[in-house]
């Protein structure tokens, strides 16, 4: 069975752009979540998401946004992008019993 | 809400040496908990959790953990380490769901492994 794929697994941007990572989840696996790694601040939980649905959500601006699809791939988009979104971005995908597996994540710098 | 702290930031210790990373959380009730390591460069991966029952936990790679109630930890522990063991360690709190799984996890901020030869 593959595992969580995300892609692309680097990026440069710079400030004031938009930024769109992906995720497809394993397969079978329902629901999404995406947490931000930096070195100062670790690891955060973003949002997750359930059958096309919102489930949770972390304490980020509303630059940060997300969306599942009908096949359970995931998508999040930080828009107007600051110096301090640099960071490495995890997907997770869970299954039924809610242990999480990462992805590689994506490693985003801003310039 | 629920809280992680991992007080040790490095740990050094030479192959075959034993290994004891601290983890203590913070929650009204019992919580699922989880330690999950990383390498550079990668992902995270579970190495064991604890949901209910037995206190003492066996996970992957030869890893183990402890819940204590009484002490709020779910230190994580190795008998002998090898050199292949040098990554980061994280453990984390998930608050359980009426479902069985848990809620989104909160993570601590990692223990950085460094094995001597």
């Amino acid at each position: 069975k593959a595992g969580v794929t995300q892609t692309p697994r680097y990026l440069i941007k710079t400030r004031g752009q938009q930024v769109t990572l992906s995720c497809s989840p394993i397969s079978g696996h329902r629901s999404v979540s995406w947490y931000q790694q930096t070195p100062g601040q670790g690891l955060q939980f973003l949002f997750e998401y359930f059958s096309e649905t919102q489930r949770n959500k972390g304490n980020f601006p509303g630059r940060f946004s997300g969306r599942q699809f009908s096949n359970s791939r995931s998508e999040m988009n930080v828009s107007t992008l600051e110096l301090g979104d640099s960071a490495l971005y995890l997907c997770a995908s869970r299954d039924d019993t809610g242990e999480l597996f990462f992805g590689e994540g994506s490693r985003l710098t801003v310039l | 809400a629920q809280s992680v702290t991992q007080p040790d930031i490095h740990i050094t210790v030479s192959e075959g040496a034993s290994l004891e990373l601290r983890c203590n959380y913070s929650y009204g009730a019992t919580p699922y908990l989880f330690w999950y390591v990383q390498s550079p460069g990668q992902g995270l991966q579970l190495l064991l959790k604890y949901f209910s029952g037995d206190t003492l936990v066996q996970g992957i790679k030869g890893f183990e953990a402890e819940f204590k109630r009484s002490q709020s930890s779910f230190n994580l522990r190795k008998p002998s380490v090898h050199w292949s063991d040098a990554a980061e360690y994280f453990c984390a709190v998930g608050v359980p769901r009426s479902s069985g799984s848990a809620r989104q996890l909160t993570f601590g901020s990692g223990t950085q492994l460094t094995v001597l030869p």
